[in-house]
């Protein structure tokens, strides 16, 4: 069972919603991620918090915008989207950004189709 | 810069057989090395990782991969594999020793084991 738990699972908008994902995550972790997958690639890194500040933001589109209320929320608020945004959503956690041998925990994902 | 190369996007077994599943990276430095996995519409799941040490890792669910720096590569293994072992596979490479390292994933291949 995974420790990082996403919602929702599925979640259908159109262009001109406004929707949020939702991240959370009781290990303790100080860092959370946001990545988007494509079928059957890789996921493709999309923000970082640590210590629930932002460090790194991978030139993504402002219509996707992250916030991290505190050290076990993670937030992926959704405006204005376009069809090609379509993926899964995945959520992530490590022990420590700087620490770089620590592995990811990966929540279930959130599946986004905008129409 | 640094890179990963899962040189089969398909992988093909019969159960009870061994599995090999390819993986060669580039990166300066120390290599951080991972494998996940991915069942179908879950997030990622971690394997094993390669920090220091022996070469031979071991992980979940009876995969092992060798690190092997003249080559430059970390094969997943698995003595006899089983028909709930089909998934997506994904290695990852971070740059060891820094501040922080970006996680650089390859492809993926995708095992399929018959019964």
């Amino acid at each position: 069972d995974t420790e990082v738990t996403q919602t929702p699972k599925h979640l259908v908008m159109g262009m001109t919603n406004k929707k949020s994902l939702k991240c959370e995550q009781h290990m303790g972790h100080r860092a959370m991620y946001w990545y988007k997958q494509k079928a059957k690639k890789p996921p493709e890194l999309m923000f970082v918090y640590s210590y629930e500040k932002l460090s790194i933001n991978e030139s993504v589109p402002s219509r996707f915008s992250p916030e991290c209320p505190n050290s076990s929320l993670l937030n992926l608020h959704l405006h204005a989207l376009q069809p090609e945004d379509s993926a899964l959503y995945l959520c992530a956690s490590s022990q420590d950004q700087l620490a770089s041998v620590g592995e990811l925990f990966f929540g279930e994902g959130s599946r986004l189709t905008v129409l | 810069a640094q890179s990963v190369a899962q040189p089969e996007d398909q992988v093909n077994v019969a159960e009870g057989n061994p599995l090999t599943v390819k993986c060669t990276y580039s990166v300066s430095g120390n290599p951080y090395l991972f494998w996940y996995v991915q069942y179908p519409n879950r997030g990622l799941q971690f394997l094993l990782k390669y920090i220091t040490g022996d070469n031979l890792v071991k992980g979940s669910y009876g995969f092992e991969a060798e690190f092997n720096k003249s080559q430059t590569s970390f094969h997943l293994k698995k003595p006899s594999a089983l028909v709930s072992d089909s998934a997506l596979y994904f290695c990852a490479v971070r740059r060891g020793g820094t501040s922080y390292g970006k996680l650089t994933f390859g492809q993926g291949t995708i095992l399929t084991v018959h019964p």
